[in-house]
């Protein structure tokens, strides 16, 4: 029984270059969560998903950052034209029902980290 | 809006010792409360929550945590400390209810570091 994945674990891009980041819940849950991590930080939320359907992105800066997660297939984390300050470890969470209806946690993937050179 | 403050960034501790790393919460509501530990490059594996009952809270690895509501805290704790112990430990909360209550706030991290 997998957990969540995440792939890569490790991404370089260039400035200016478009990284994409993607998270396969686990089996059974149909909601993901994105955390974002700077160095010497805790974790920040980003974005609640669920399929097909962005339900909070609250945490997302307002450019270059978007995210989806379609019917079929893993979640993405898209980060268009990237910058230094976009390096970070982004981690996946995922949980089978709406975590604020009863469900209590979710379950973290190893995360990816960015770096921009 | 809800915060978390680990007063430490760094807790060193000799093997063998009792360790304890701080947390306090904020939060409207009634919390639930979370430890993660973090080994390096590596994700978050998690420890243990407090979501109700009792207020001393047992998780992985001998960890345990006591909820406080009257200090707003939930302070990690180990009776004897483990070389294989150090790691960056988060404290995270979030509301029981109402907008945005899936969202996890977390601190920014206390270095444990247990000395042989």
């Amino acid at each position: 029984n997998a957990g969540v994945m995440q792939n890569p674990r490790h991404l370089v891009r260039r400035r200016g270059q478009e990284a994409r980041l993607r998270c396969s819940p686990m089996k059974g849950h149909s909601h993901v969560y994105w955390y974002r991590q700077l160095p010497e930080e805790g974790l920040k939320f980003m974005v609640y998903l669920q399929k097909e359907n962005i339900i909070d992105e609250s945490g997302m800066p307002k450019e270059r950052f978007s995210a989806e997660f379609p019917k079929e297939g893993p979640s993405i984390l898209r980060i268009q034209q990237v910058v230094r300050g976009d390096s970070a470890a982004y981690f996946c969470a995922s949980s089978p029902v709406p975590t604020h209806k009863g469900y209590y946690g979710y379950t973290f993937g190893s995360g990816t980290r960015l770096t921009v050179v | 809006a809800q915060s978390v403050a680990q007063p430490e960034d760094q807790v060193n501790v000799a093997e063998g010792n009792p360790l304890t790393v701080k947390c306090t919460y904020s939060v409207s509501g009634n919390p639930y409360l979370f430890w993660y530990v973090q080994y390096p490059n590596r994700g978050l594996q998690f420890l243990l929550k407090y979501i109700t009952g009792d207020n001393l809270v047992k998780g992985s690895y001998g960890f345990e945590a006591e909820f406080n509501k009257s200090q707003t805290s939930f302070h990690l704790k180990k009776p004897s400390a483990l070389v294989s112990d150090s790691a960056l430990y988060f404290c995270a909360v979030r509301a029981n209810s109402g907008a945005g209550s899936y969202q996890l706030t977390f601190g920014k991290g206390t270095k444990l570091s247990v000395i042989p």
